[in-house]
């Protein structure tokens, strides 16, 4: 069973352009989360989306960042005309439904954005 | 607002021995659910181990357990046995079970160091 998969997991941009980052939840889940993870900190909540749905949006940026997760496809996270200051490890987990609360949350590998 | 604090920022142990990492945690609720990841080079996010606050016995994988107490709102890491494969950043995040239950708030995270 193969675990959350992310991708690219380095990405490199310059100033202006769009970053795409992509993620595959585990089979069977039907939960996605993204958070970021700025250098030498932990982990900060993005966004939580469900198929075709997004249930909170709360830690996104509320300019250039949108988050989709289509019936069909891996969920997208999108920033448009990045800035030096969006360089970060952008992780995603997934989980298969909130109605077991605590069950476990389970990260991908991370994709690393440079803005140059 | 819950909140999770990691006041170590480096550890180093010397292989074969054990080390402690520290955390603490602010909230209101009752119920909620207590993890440990580490984060290796390959920065691949890794659930080391998980703890329910309903649940009075510390949790215990292999060489790693938790000393859970609930009353101080403490939640520490033991590693038994070090190896150098522990070498990685561990963070310490809590999940609620009510308002925004899906999302993990993190620590800062405390870099271990194993000496050969």
């Amino acid at each position: 069973n193969a675990g959350v998969m992310q991708n690219p997991r380095h990405l490199v941009r310059r100033r202006g352009q769009e970053a795409r980052l992509r993620c595959s939840p585990m089979k069977g889940h039907s939960h996605v989360y993204w958070y970021r993870q700025l250098p030498e900190e932990g982990l900060k909540f993005m966004v939580y989306l469900q198929k075709e749905n997004i249930i909170d949006e709360s830690g996104m940026p509320k300019e250039r960042f949108s988050a989709e997760f289509p019936k069909e496809g891996p969920s997208i996270l999108r920033i448009q005309q990045v800035v030096r200051g969006d360089s970060a490890a952008y992780f995603c987990a997934s989980s298969p439904r909130l109605g077991i609360s605590g069950n476990t949350i389970y990260f991908g590998e991370g994709s690393w954005l440079t803005v140059v | 607002a819950q909140t999770v604090t990691q006041s170590q920022p480096e550890m180093s142990v010397q292989e074969a021995e054990t080390v402690t990492l520290s955390c603490t945690y602010d909230t209101s609720e009752s119920d909620y659910y207590l993890f440990w990841y580490k984060q290796p080079p390959s920065r691949q996010m890794i659930l080391v181990i998980r703890q329910e606050a309903y649940k009075q016995q510390n949790a215990t994988e292999n060489r790693f357990s938790v000393n859970f107490q609930k009353a101080a709102k403490s939640f520490s890491l033991k590693i038994s046995d070090s190896q150098l494969g522990d070498a990685a950043m561990y963070f310490c995040a809590y999940k609620g079970t009510v308002d925004s239950n899906y999302q993990l708030i993190w620590g800062a995270g405390t870099k271990l160091i194993i000496k050969p």
